[in-house]
């Protein structure tokens, strides 16, 4: 079956601009992660959709924002980009909010601010 | 999250079994060990889990103590496909906020040919 599947793959914006990342879960998962990866900070929480509620939230700024859509796929949307914004951002989906299953993960968008 | 504390980088062999080792002295009771591993330019890829017995799938063992304070991830016979970092992590199953996985840095393992 089709994997989790980001896009775009690359993507370069400039300081002060937005972008919207795409994340199409696998067929039938219902929750849907994002996460941000710097060699500084690793991988980090962003938030967390289940049937289009957001129910969990890490620690980032309010420019970093996201939602889900009925068929479960799901968007991230950075405003205001800043240099530090530049990393890897990778969706993850599971069947369902929490249970003791694992993820699958994107193969990531890597989003370059310059 | 309860903590988990790994090796910042391990060593092998080719087709020589490989100890991932990981504690997790915080672990609460309904905490699952979780491992990942995440191969260059790639996403991380789901491994195994468990709670309380040992796991075994297609790609590894997970062995855990038995009062839970650590676990050993186990490849049997390591190739260098799996020169990766790999990740301990707990998860609470009876989270009712939603769930995430917190990543600390990992295992780097090198596999040598």
């Amino acid at each position: 079956k089709a994997g989790v599947t980001q896009t775009p793959r690359y993507l370069i914006k400039t300081r002060g601009q937005q972008v919207t990342l795409s994340c199409s879960p696998i067929s039938g998962h219902r929750s849907v992660s994002w996460y941000q990866q710097t060699p500084g900070q690793g991988l980090q929480f962003l938030f967390e959709y289940f049937s289009e509620t957001q129910r969990n939230k890490g620690n980032f700024p309010g420019r970093f924002s996201g939602r889900q859509f009925s068929n479960s796929r799901s968007e991230m949307n950075v405003s205001t980009l800043e240099l530090g914004d530049s990393a890897l951002y990778l969706c993850a989906s599971s069947l369902h909010a929490a249970d003791s299953y694992g993820y699958t993960f994107g193969s990531g968008t890597r989003l370059t601010v310059v | 999250d309860a903590k988990t504390t790994q090796p910042n980088s391990m060593e092998s062999n080719e087709e020589e079994p490989v100890h991932l080792p990981c504690n997790h002295s915080t672990i609460s009771g309904t905490d699952y060990i979780h491992w990942y591993r995440q191969l260059p330019s790639q996403g991380p890829e789901y491994v195994i889990h468990g709670l309380t017995s040992n796991v075994n799938n297609r790609m590894a063992s997970l062995a855990i103590a038995e009062d839970r304070k650590s676990s050993t991830l186990i490849l049997h016979r390591a190739t260098l496909r799996d020169a990766a970092v790999y990740y301990c992590i707990l998860r609470d199953v009876e989270e009712t906020s939603g769930s995430r996985l917190t990543f600390g840095e990992g295992t780097q393992l090198t596999v040598n040919p």
